[in-house]
């Protein structure tokens, strides 16, 4: 079945960076754009990011543009989110979701992976 | 941006009540929408998309409707399973936006 499973979350200071992994399977990968959307502790969904299938084209929210960096390895199967110069606001659980070719929604979305910016 | 705004933030329902949300968006999308559901803990799933077609494998007992700025999301019949977090989402224009969600709890 359809399954995507992100890793790399955790703990890190303010200032500091974390990579965050989302493993893709049940589907051939390199057909499909991929997303991450996050969502701060009892909040709303925010989308983050966006990358097409080769990877070249790729948008940002303006909270996160020119920190972070989306990537994708279509051997792989896998996406990838760099963070880099993270601060409290970025505090938040981190899903990837693959877009369904007809329309820009969102299906399946990964469990999603936590990322407490905290010192 | 464009802006969603759902209503209510909550409601409170019994089971086999028929509950309708509201989301509204501060441009036109055509029908660029679509309604998640999300239960706690969990992510989000996907139950309605284009405003009104519904996702496979989603009860017919969602629909939605709606062009333009004005959308629906509605349950027909709320079973036990339904009360969790509604959002809509807009597909029409970068970045993608969602509403705030609205609650569906027990009355």
């Amino acid at each position: 079945q359809v399954q995507l499973v992100e890793s790399g979350g955790g703990l890190v200071k303010p200032g500091g960076s974390l990579r965050l992994s989302c493993a893709a399977s049940g589907f051939t990968f390199s057909d499909y754009y991929m997303n991450w959307i996050r969502q701060a502790p009892g909040k709303g969904l925010e989308w983050v990011s966006y990358i097409s299938t080769s990877g070249d084209s790729i948008y940002y929210a303006d909270s996160v543009k020119g920190r972070f960096t989306i990537s994708r390895d279509n051997a792989k199967n896998s996406l990838y989110l760099q963070m880099n110069s993270l601060t409290a606001a970025d505090t938040a659980v981190y899903f990837c979701a693959r877009i369904i070719p007809s329309g820009n929604w969102f299906d399946p979305w990964g469990q999603g992976t936590l990322v407490t910016v905290s010192s | 941006d464009i802006q969603m705004t759902q209503s209510p933030s909550s409601v409170s329902a019994s089971v086999g009540d028929r509950v309708t949300i509201t989301c509204r968006a501060s441009h036109g999308i055509s029908s660029w929408l679509a309604w998640y559901q999300q239960k706690p803990g969990k992510a989000p799933k996907l139950l309605i998309y284009a405003a009104s077609s519904l996702q496979s494998g989603v009860p017919s007992r969602f629909s939605g409707s709606g062009s333009g700025t004005d959308f629906t999301l509605t349950i027909s019949s709320l079973q036990p399973e339904d009360f969790a977090t509604y959002y809509c989402q807009q597909a029409n224009s970068l970045p993608w936006t969602f509403g705030q969600g609205t609650k569906v709890a027990i009355k």
